[in-house]
This record gives structure tokens, sequence and C-alpha cells, in this order.
């Protein structure tokens, strides 16, 4: 069966400390998808990335970078020089065959 | 402007009641889903249809129906029998570009529902 973690349930930091969201997967599957979703309080999930199984190379985006290790079964999320907007909670999902499985989600709190 | 809408954003309901809440997409996109939310949860999957006229279960089916007469529109109905329904639901589509689609899905605003 397929399963997503996210041991972090919550995370407190000051604005401009670095923060990573950890997010570890199981799965039989060789191809998959991966996902992060941020969920502001409105509540919409807002996509944030997508990657799949074959594409071990890490990715950057403005102060957002994910970590994929096929070897751990891991895909996490750094949010760099936090601000105050990036409090929300964050969904990791994984995806086989057009459904999505979601981790319990972590909610990060960035305080001034 | 693309996007999903959903309405309600708040919806109360008397215990005993069928509720619909509504889903429109005009990303033309193949493929809608609804999910379920509880508190410090994930989301868990009830329905979500690839094809106009064809819908498949989830996860969490009991208790919700769904129809998909048009492309753009895929309405879930809470039925009584649905245990506990107080939760945000959210909608979500994708293009869906075969079978097994692993399209990213976008999701609608969602709609929090409370059983009095």
């Amino acid at each position: 069966a397929q399963k997503v973690t996210q041991a972090q349930t919550e995370i407190s930091v000051v604005e401009k400390e670095d923060v990573t969201l950890d997010c570890v997967y199981e799965t039989r599957d060789t191809t998959y998808y991966l996902f992060w979703y941020k969920q502001p309080p409105s509540g919409e999930l807002v996509f944030l990335i997508r990657r799949n199984s074959f594409d071990e190379q890490n990715e950057i985006s403005g102060r957002y970078s994910w970590n994929f290790q096929k070897s751990t079964s891991s895909f996490n999320f750094t949010i760099t020089a936090s601000q105050v907007v990036d409090s929300a909670v964050y969904f990791c999902a994984l995806s086989e065959r057009g459904k999505l499985i979601f981790g319990q989600g972590t909610e990060l709190s960035v305080k001034p | 402007d693309g996007g999903i809408t959903q309405s309600p954003k708040y919806l109360f309901r008397k215990e005993g009641q069928n509720v619909t809440l509504s889903c429109e997409q005009n990303l033309n996109h193949d493929a809608m889903y609804w999910y379920r939310q509880d508190p410090g949860q994930g989301l868990r999957l009830i329905y979500y249809s690839q094809i106009v006229n064809d819908f498949q279960k989830g996860d969490i089916a009991e208790g919700y129906s769904v129809s998909r007469e048009k492309k753009e529109s895929f309405p879930l109905t809470v039925t009584s029998a649905q245990k506990n329904p107080t939760a945000f639901y959210l909608c979500a589509s994708s293009i869906d570009v075969g079978g097994y689609s692993t399209d990213t899905q976008y999701f609608g605003p969602g709609t929090r529902l409370t059983v009095l």
C-alpha cells in the first residue's frame, strides 16, 4: 500500500530563518509522481511542484527548494529566509494512476 | 479567468437532510475529483471522474453520490447516510491525458459543511 508520512505536525520559526519540511513515502511502483501543495488559512490548496520518479535533480524556485532522494524515499521541501506569508499547512502527496495520496500535513507558523 | 469554483463557501445542514455541493471548472479539464478534509488531517478521496457520464468511488465513498453530466460540472451530494459529514470539502480537476492520469490536480476554494 502507498503511504505518505509527514512526521512534523507543526513547525514554528522566526522570520528569515530557513526551514525544511520532511516527506517520506512508500510505494511499490517504479513510476510515480510526487507533489507539494500549500494550504493557506483561506483553505484552497495551491500547487507548488510536481516531480516524477525518474527525475532526481533538486529543484529551486526562488526561496523554495526541493530535495528528492529515491534511496531514502524522501522528498523534502526547504524554504529559505522564511516570511510571514509562508505560514500555512503544507502537504506532500504521492500519485499513482491519477489518485493522490496525501500526507497529514505540516503546519508552518512564521513569526515576525 | 480560468479556474475552479465551489459553492457555497459555508453550508449548514440539519441531520437527515441531503445537501449538494457545487463544483464547476472552466479549464477544459477531463478529470474531476472530490476530497474530504477533517481537522488536522490530510485529504481523502471521495469520488473521481475521468470522463463525462462516468465516475469511480474513491476511498471513502459511502454516504456520498456524484454525477457528471457535463464536462465542466461535478456536483457532490452528501446524503443522510453519511454518518459524520461535518468537514471541509475540496474539488479538484486535472487534464487527464490518459487512462492513468498523473497530471497535476488543481483545487477549488472548498466548501465547509457543518451538520447542526
